[in-house]
């Protein structure tokens, strides 16, 4: 069983279009981390947020973690071929707890 | 600066067979984590070393086991191979001392026939 729950597992959709991923526990994080990962690469750090209810934006990518700090999603405006990839939440435990526990992923797929 | 490597990155063995895979962090990072990934399993976590200790480990069998050099890199072994190993093995780095944040290296990708 996945500490964290994504959803949708799969999302395919047109060039130009927008999409939201989320990620979702029943446990409370000190952080959270997206990652994006291609076909045969390692997962490549998107952004951490840490505060409860806290934005973030990355040019067409918006990040928000929850006000309880147990869930987060992903937003992207005016998808591009070049988003596709695996997205993957991460949530770390305390600040000695140094593992990441990880979602199942998303796997975005952007048609030109 | 270099981001982290790991070697080899496509490896083949047979059951019963035992391997090692090494892993080397970004210049300064002191922790170093492995990660199994899996189509099935998604991203488990194996284990994290600090300053050549262990701080962390999943839940894996005694079967796995890693260690840390005092230049900050790793390695990972597995002992007599199951068809279930099969995985990409990921190692990522970090300075260790506050936060979560990692940085993976492209991984070795294992295939036990």
């Amino acid at each position: 069983t996945q500490l964290l729950e994504q959803s949708p597992q799969f999302l395919s959709i047109q060039e130009g279009e927008n999409l939201t991923v989320y990620c979702n526990s029943s446990s409370v994080f000190s952080s959270l981390q997206w990652y994006r990962q291609e076909p045969g690469e390692g997962p490549v750090l998107l952004v951490t947020v840490v505060t409860g209810g806290e934005v973030k934006k990355l040019k067409r990518l918006t990040f928000q973690f929850g006000d309880a700090r147990k869930d987060s999603s992903l937003h992207i405006t005016a998808a591009q071929p070049g988003d596709t990839g695996l997205y993957l939440c991460a949530g770390g435990g305390a600040s000695n707890d140094y593992k990441l526990s990880f979602g199942a992923g998303t796997t975005v797929t952007v048609r030109a | 600066k270099a981001g982290v490597t790991q070697t080899p990155r496509y490896l083949i063995k047979t059951r019963g067979q035992q391997v090692t895979l090494s892993c080397s962090p970004i210049s300064g990072h002191r922790s170093v984590s492995w990660y199994q990934q899996t189509p099935g399993q998604g991203l488990q976590f194996l284990f994290e070393y600090f300053s050549e200790t262990q701080r962390n480990k999943g839940n894996f069998p005694g079967r796995f086991s890693g260690r840390q050099f005092s230049n900050s890199r790793s390695e990972m072994n597995v002992s007599t191979l199951e068809l279930g190993d099969s995985a990409l093995y990921l190692c990522a780095s970090s300075p260790g001392t506050s936060g979560n944040e990692q940085f993976f290296g492209p991984g070795t990708r294992l295939t036990v026939l």
